[in-house]
């Protein structure tokens, strides 16, 4: 079975910090990853993925993740928070050979702050 | 393309009382997925369907709660009779066959937002 663990339910940075949100993976095969963002009172929003192929992936906004295998790490990171980051952010894996299910992380709240 | 449509978008019902919630997938995704997000709970996987049918249904919370997908564009969620429990925001999410480049990425509704009183 695979499952993700998020680091920290609540960051706060300040505008024009870098944002770090932590995610850790388990999986008994390759995994896909990604990372999807919950603005208020809206569904969610696929920012980035990881499918086998480059290691560090680019998405909106700014934001990219590096898959590290040896780490079974997925950390997203964005060099300049901007207000308009401040949102809910949750990370997923999924079986490459599972199927579409998603198993999702209990997500990271960012604030950011002026 | 429209996106996933998710009705109603609030609902408001007293306890007892039979809530439907309604989702129409994005056309050609044979993946259909409900969730239930609750600030303590977080988001949770309900049931999902492949090709209209169900293929795992062990986060329905009881037998309260059913799920119907009687063509590829149109699912229902049911809860008879509705508790104060319920309250929730739910979501549909659909995603394309892993034959498609946009391998097993999920695209959510607005989601409906339940009060049960």
């Amino acid at each position: 079975a695979q499952s993700v663990t998020q680091l920290g339910s609540h960051v706060s940075v300040s505008e024009g910090a870098l944002v770090l949100l932590r995610c850790n993976y388990s999986s008994s095969v390759p995994p896909y990853l990604f990372w999807y963002v919950q603005y208020p009172n809206q569904g969610l929003q696929l920012l980035l993925k990881y499918t086998s192929a480059a290691t560090l992936v680019k998405g909106i906004n700014g934001f990219e993740a590096e898959f590290k295998k040896s780490e079974t790490s997925f950390h997203l990171t964005k060099p300049s928070a901007h207000m308009s980051d401040a949102a809910e952010y949750f990370c997923a894996v999924s079986l490459t050979g599972g199927g579409n299910k998603l198993t999702f992380g209990t997500g990271t709240q960012l604030k950011v702050e002026l | 393309d429209a996106g996933v449509i998710q009705s109603p978008r609030h609902e408001v019902t007293e306890m007892g009382q039979e809530v439907t919630l309604r989702c129409k997938p994005i056309s050609g995704h044979d993946y259909l997925f409900w969730y239930r997000q609750t600030m303590m709970r977080g988001l949770e996987l309900l049931i999902y369907f492949n090709n209209n049918v169900p293929i795992d249904d062990s986060g329905m919370p009881e037998d309260r709660f059913s799920a119907k997908m009687p063509n590829a564009s149109f699912s229902t969620l049911k809860i008879q009779p509705s508790e104060p429990r319920d309250s929730a925001v739910y979501f549909c999410a659909s995603s394309p066959s892993r034959t498609r480049t946009r391998q097993n990425e999920q695209f959510f509704g607005p989601g409906t937002r339940l009060t049960v009183l």
